[in-house]
């Protein structure tokens, strides 16, 4: 099926600094989503896009819907020790009602 | 957004037994989903589990060894059966409560075959 390239693999940032990671597919999806999972729970939606070109905020994440259909990345500023977790890219692809995921981003902050 | 509950949370198991998973939600809705995530992987998708017609298999996936009923709009249950250590995953439900924007997932089971 399809795959979702998302990158970086993981990050190790300093408390305070500001984090952006991505996601790219080789098709167009109607919806991307971004959720963060922490350890031996299941997946949290942080923040969901439905237009192309759309830039939505959720306190100190921001994430866009690529104008091509086919991306999307999340922002995260002035990271906190919290921010701390797995973050999966999301897409849903026409016709489908089930969602693809990427490989996720690990992303720990020194405090 | 709808809540979910999922149990049992973890369990520990014998090579060759199965194991039911639950899922029930607080609201109606119609799709519920179905997805396993091995140690240090990503999310993939299991089934779709369709209330009143047998679940939609992914590639790699079938019936016999992933059993899944949905006998109404807020329930469905997944079994792992014959189970192998390479079972050993977290198996999470998920659903789409608002017409595709409101996607939702349990906490998970945590599977471990021994």
């Amino acid at each position: 099926g399809q795959q979702l390239n998302q990158s970086p693999q993981s990050m190790f940032i300093q408390e305070g600094e500001d984090v952006s990671m991505n996601c790219t597919s080789s098709s167009i999806f109607n919806t991307w989503l971004w959720y963060k999972q922490d350890p031996g729970e299941g997946p949290v939606l942080l923040i969901a896009l439905y237009k192309a070109g759309e830039l939505t905020s959720n306190g100190r994440l921001t994430a866009q819907f690529g104008i091509t259909r086919k991306d999307s990345f999340l922002n995260i500023s002035a990271s906190i020790p919290s921010d701390v977790g797995i973050y999966f890219c999301a897409g849903q692809e026409t016709g489908r009602r089930a969602l693809t995921f990427g490989s996720g981003t690990r992303l720990q902050v020194q405090p | 957004s709808a809540v979910i509950s999922q149990k049992p949370s973890r369990d520990i198991c014998q090579r060759g037994t199965s194991l039911t998973i639950q899922c029930q939600v607080d609201s109606q809705v119609t799709m519920m989903f179905w997805y396993r995530q091995q140690p240090g992987q990503s999310l993939t998708l299991i089934a779709t589990a369709n209330q009143g017609s047998e679940a939609t298999y992914e590639s790699g996936f079938v019936i016999d060894k992933f059993p899944i009923s949905r006998p109404n709009l807020t329930f469905s249950t997944l079994t792992v059966s014959n189970m192998s250590p390479e079972d050993s995953s977290i198996y999470l439900c998920s659903v789409d409560a608002r017409g595709g924007s409101g996607y939702t997932f349990g906490s998970g089971t945590r599977l471990t075959v021994v």
